[in-house]
């Protein structure tokens, strides 16, 4: 597709389950993001892929936050035994290796009830 | 990367000038400095960047000060439209593809 597509778009959750949440770059694009807003805050970054690298996993919060990359393309980030301080908007951006800026997909809006 | 500081809020009126500051003066050389926006309820979105010249695209232009401790993202003729909120971000580039680092950024209010 032309952009980066994520989902679900909404999902609703029971505290203490586990959820995976996908996002299908750009194709061609090396380098996968993921990020997380909060409501009423700022982006916090979670992890990046690019290419076949290890990934940075320095923003994840918790070891209850995993992500992976097959083929280099979809990622499918997850969540396990989700609390409610995991409600928030997860979103996916990526880019090519010689990048003029990230493009981000519309998010997947997290609700832990 | 290097930190930036933003005004909060600013508003602007429709069809004028919207001039955002942005403070980076632990810049490095390597370092460019990039612009997104956030319109609510949406991902950010690219905007610009540049490394010390002057940049201009179809959305915005970027001026940055001669010595890059500073710099101006101006959206020539605000719309409504344009009512979200920019974030100013130093980053290594380029073939460094690595996480952006967003502020609190700065909320724009485009007003008629």
């Amino acid at each position: 597709g032309a952009g980066v597509s994520q989902s679900p778009s909404n999902k609703v959750t029971e505290k203490g389950k586990d959820v995976e949440l996908r996002c299908d770059p750009i194709s061609g694009h090396t380098a996968l993001y993921w990020y997380r807003q909060s409501l009423g805050q700022g982006l916090e970054f979670l992890i990046y892929f690019q290419g076949n690298s290890a990934p940075d996993k320095s923003g994840l919060p918790s070891d209850r936050f995993s992500a992976e990359r097959t083929g280099g393309s979809v990622s499918t980030l997850t969540i396990q035994r989700t609390q409610q301080e995991d409600s928030a908007v997860y979103l996916c951006a990526s880019s090519p290796w010689e990048e003029n800026g990230y493009t981000f997909g519309s998010g997947t809006r997290l609700t832990v009830v | 990367d290097a930190k930036t500081t933003q005004p909060t809020s600013m508003d602007c009126a429709e069809g004028r000038a919207a001039n955002l500051p942005c403070n980076h003066s632990t810049i490095s050389g390597n370092e460019y400095v990039y612009w997104y926006r956030q319109i609510h309820s949406q991902g950010p979105q690219y905007i610009i960047h540049g490394l010390k010249n002057n940049e201009t695209n179809e959305m915005a232009s970027l001026i940055i000060t001669e010595d890059r401790k500073s710099s101006t993202l101006i959206l020539p003729h605000a719309t409504l439209r344009d009512t979200a909120v920019y974030y100013c971000i130093v980053r290594l580039f380029p073939g460094t593809a690595s996480k952006l680092t967003f502020g609190t950024g700065t909320r724009l209010q485009v007003t008629l």
